[in-house]
Formats: C-alpha cells, structure tokens, sequence
C-alpha cells in the first residue's frame, strides 16, 4: 500500500507571494492532518480535516487555509508568505478521527521563503 | 491545555548502550500518550503508545516506555542501541475525546546520537 505522499517536497517563495501543498493520503484513509515544523517552535499543529471539513484548527493566523476533497486529498493554502512560514509542513492522514487511529506521516514539504 | 517537555534536546551514546529519553507533560485532562520518531529527511512514524492499561509499553524497534501517572512522565528506553537509531524522537500528548478537540501537543523533540 502506497504511503502518505506530499508534493512538491521543496519549494523556494518570496515574501508575499502564495504557496499550495498538497497532500494524498494512505487509500483508505478519511482523516487528514497537517503540522508545521521549525526548530524554534517544533512541531505545530495546523488543522485536521474529515469527510471534506474542517475538524479542529490550530492558532494559525487566517492565511493559513485548507481543504479536502471527495476523495480525501488534502490541500493548504498560505497566502501572503513571510519569513517565518518557512518550515517543513507535514501532512498526517489516519482512518478515523481521533488519538485512537494511528496517524502515518508523510515525508513533508520543506517551503523556504526568501 | 496541554504542554510536554523533552528534558534533553541532544543525547549522545555508544552504540550497544542503554539509553533513556525524558518525557513530562501537563495536562488538564486525561490524555493518551505517543512516542513518535523522525529520520532525516523523512516523516514521523509511530514508535509506541500508551492509552489505557498496562504502565509498561513495547513498540517497534525494541523501545519501549512506562507511563508514570504520579510523576506524570513517560520515559522512552531501549536496553541496546544501533548505529541506526541515531533520529529525532519526539514525545505528544493528546486529550481524550472532548466534544472532538483531539489536538496532539508535541515535544521539542530529542536528537538521539549514537556513536559506533
């Protein structure tokens, strides 16, 4: 069975421009969750989406946006980049909602903005 | 809310050691407890969880980890350790089920060097 895949794996943004990941999840699986990864903060997360909504939100600000599809692919959208977005952004998709489902991570997008 | 600290952000160890990663956390509420870990370049996968039980749990890789309510820690420990252990591993907390709020908190992560 094919893992958790995100593309691009690397992505080079200038401040103030937008950037689109996406995310497809393990077949199968409905839930999908996403995390922001830097050293300063370690790893943060970002929203959880089931069944095509959103599920639970981190304290992200409004530029970071995203959505699923019918089938469970998974984009985020961040608008109006800055320095500090740049991270590894990992994209986490599960069966079912909850801390009782195992979460396989994919192998991330690493945006850099300059 | 819910908060987890990783006493030590870097642990260096001989290869066929034992080591021990800390782990404390802060909750609120219950939680269930995971011990993810990290290769360069790669995703995190899953090493083991504590969500009822037993005090004492094995994962992948021969980790394993006890939970300690009262001091409300739970250490990772590997009796012997491989050259290819040298990752990044990370303690998360989750709450149990609360109106669907299953938001993990993680660690800072420990850098686990081992040296041959």
């Amino acid at each position: 069975k094919a893992g958790v895949t995100q593309t691009p794996r690397y992505l080079i943004k200038t401040r103030g421009q937008q950037v689109t990941l996406s995310c497809s999840p393990i077949s199968g699986h409905r839930s999908v969750s996403w995390y922001q990864q830097t050293p300063g903060q370690g790893l943060q997360f970002l929203f959880e989406y089931f069944s095509e909504t959103q599920r639970n939100k981190g304290n992200f600000p409004g530029r970071f946006s995203g959505r699923q599809f019918s089938n469970s692919r998974s984009e985020m959208n961040v608008s109006t980049l800055e320095l500090g977005d740049s991270a590894l952004y990992l994209c986490a998709s599960s069966l079912d909602r909850g801390p009782l489902n195992e979460q396989f991570f994919g192998p991330g997008t690493r945006l850099t903005v300059l | 809310a819910q908060s987890v600290t990783q006493l030590d952000s870097q642990v260096p160890v001989f290869e066929e050691a034992p080591v021990e990663l800390r782990c404390n956390y802060s909750s609120s509420v219950s939680v269930y407890l995971f011990w993810y870990v990290q290769y360069p370049n790669q995703g995190l996968q899953l090493l083991l969880k504590y969500l009822s039980g037993s005090t004492l749990v094995k994962g992948i890789n021969g980790f394993e980890a006890e939970f300690n309510k009262s001091q409300t820690s739970f250490h990772l420990r590997k009796p012997s350790v491989h050259i290819s252990d040298t990752a990044e591993y990370f303690c998360a907390v989750s709450p149990h089920a609360s109106g669907g709020s299953y938001i993990p908190t993680f660690g800072r992560g420990t850098s686990l060097i081992v040296h041959p």
